[in-house]
This record gives structure tokens, C-alpha cells and sequence, in this order.
């Protein structure tokens, strides 16, 4: 059974700061099946990386994904204030599983 | 404009049933596999149970494997969870979504709807 991890827990970091934010897999993940989704206080989870490393209709150029393996990053270039929220990584096999997610707040 | 409007949760006592759906609008809804994912309060997501266009591959968590049951009716256009023998840990708040692809497993979730809130005490 694949365990996600992501780190850090939490990420505090000002309005143009570059994130990077880490998804670890306790076993290989095809990056065909690896997602990222950014979710915000009182909304649903919103997706914007799919296949690891594509981004979702709609979802700005500074958001990127990167990986292969156990691995994988999401990166966002130059966070903007509508930025700050929680991101969840996903594999979505045959067991779809989410990690536990990475609060990103304003320092 | 693809919806995803749930409903059905509510406060039921430990043991109970309580059926939930999601009606589904803006895209061809059986050229798609549909998921239900809950999110306790303050924590993180789980997926439930995912179901594919036709029914025919079906999934669900550990958690509540025996005592959930996803369907869909494509001529609906809805999605159904069926929970039997609630418990306390799955107070949540469930979550409709859409798969990209045909077959659960084989695609992201690109669309959510806004969730519908269970809550399971006495």
C-alpha cells in the first residue's frame, strides 16, 4: 500500500516568494498518475497539476510540477495573496490516496 | 459550465443510513468514472469510493469497504453513495467529483462539487 508524504507541514513565506513544496511515495508512482490540488478555506479542492508535471485548464504558469518515482514538486514561482492555502498531492490509481498537505501561509 | 451539486447529508444517530447524491450538469456524464471523497473537520481529503461510466469497476477505501455502496443512474445524471452502519468517524464532509477519464484509477478529478456535510452522533 503506497503512503504519501508531504513536507513541510507548513510553508511561511511573503507575497513573491518562490514555494516549493514536496510529495514523497513510499513506493514508485507512475507520473502519469500523480496530481497536485490546491484547496482553500471553505471551497472545494481545486486541481492544478496533472501527470505530475501538467497543468490544469485555467491554472497559471507560475504553478509548476516536476518528479518521477517516489519524488515529485510542486513549485509555485512567485506567490500572488490568492496563493495561500492548502495543497494535496494525489496518485490516483487504483487506490486513488491523497497525501496529508501542505499549509502554505503568509509570513 | 460543468456542475456538481450534492445533497441528502444531515445528523444521523451511530448505526444508521443515510444516502447521499450528486446531480450532475454542463458535460456528458456517462462518458465518465465519478468519485466520492470526504473530508473530516479540519483535516484532509479521502477518497471513498470512485465508480466507472458504466458501472462495470468499482472502488472503495478500506474505511468503508461493506458498508458504503457507490451507483450511478447515467440517465440521471446522478451519482449515489449508499452509507449503512454510520459511525461516528464518518462525520465529514463528502465530496462529489469528476474523473477525467472513463475508469476510476485512470484519471485526476477535475471537477468538485461543493460537498454535502454528514454528520453521525447521537
Amino acid at each position: 500500500e503506497i503512503v504519501l508524504t508531504q513536507s513541510p507541514g507548513t510553508l511561511s513565506l511573503s507575497p513573491g516568494e518562490r514555494a516549493t513544496l514536496s510529495c514523497r511515495a513510499s513506493q514508485s508512482v507512475s507520473s502519469s498518475y500523480l496530481a497536485w490540488y490546491q484547496q482553500k478555506p471553505g471551497q472545494a479542492p481545486r486541481l492544478l497539476i496533472y501527470g505530475a508535471s501538467s497543468r490544469a485548464t485555467g491554472i497559471p504558469d507560475r504553478f509548476s510540477g516536476s518528479g518521477s518515482g517516489t519524488d515529485f514538486t510542486l513549485t509555485i514561482s512567485r506567490l500572488e495573496p490568492e496563493d495561500f492555502a492548502v495543497y494535496y498531492c494525489q496518485q490516483y490509481g487504483s487506490s486513488p490516496l491523497f497525501g496529508p498537505g501542505t499549509k502554505v501561509d503568509i509570513k | 459550465e460543468v456542475q456538481l451539486v450534492e445533497s441528502g447529508g444531515g445528523l444521523v444517530q451511530p448505526g444508521r443510513s443515510l444516502r447521499l447524491s450528486c446531480a450532475a450538469s454542463g458535460f456528458t456524464f456517462d462518458d465518465y468514472a465519478m468519485h466520492w471523497v470526504r473530508q473530516a473537520p479540519g483535516k484532509g481529503l479521502e477518497w471513498v469510493s470512485g465508480i466507472s461510466w458504466n458501472s462495470g469497476s468499482i472502488g472503495y477505501a478500506d474505511s468503508v469497504k461493506g458498508r458504503f455502496t457507490i451507483s450511478r443512474d447515467n440517465a440521471k445524471n446522478s451519482l449515489y453513495l449508499q452509507m449503512n452502519s454510520l459511525r461516528a468517524e464518518d462525520t465529514a464532509l463528502y465530496y462529489c467529483a469528476k474523473d477525467s477519464a472513463s475508469y476510476y484509477g485512470e484519471g485526476e478529478f477535475d471537477y468538485w462539487g461543493q460537498g454535502t456535510l454528514v454528520t453521525v452522533s447521537s
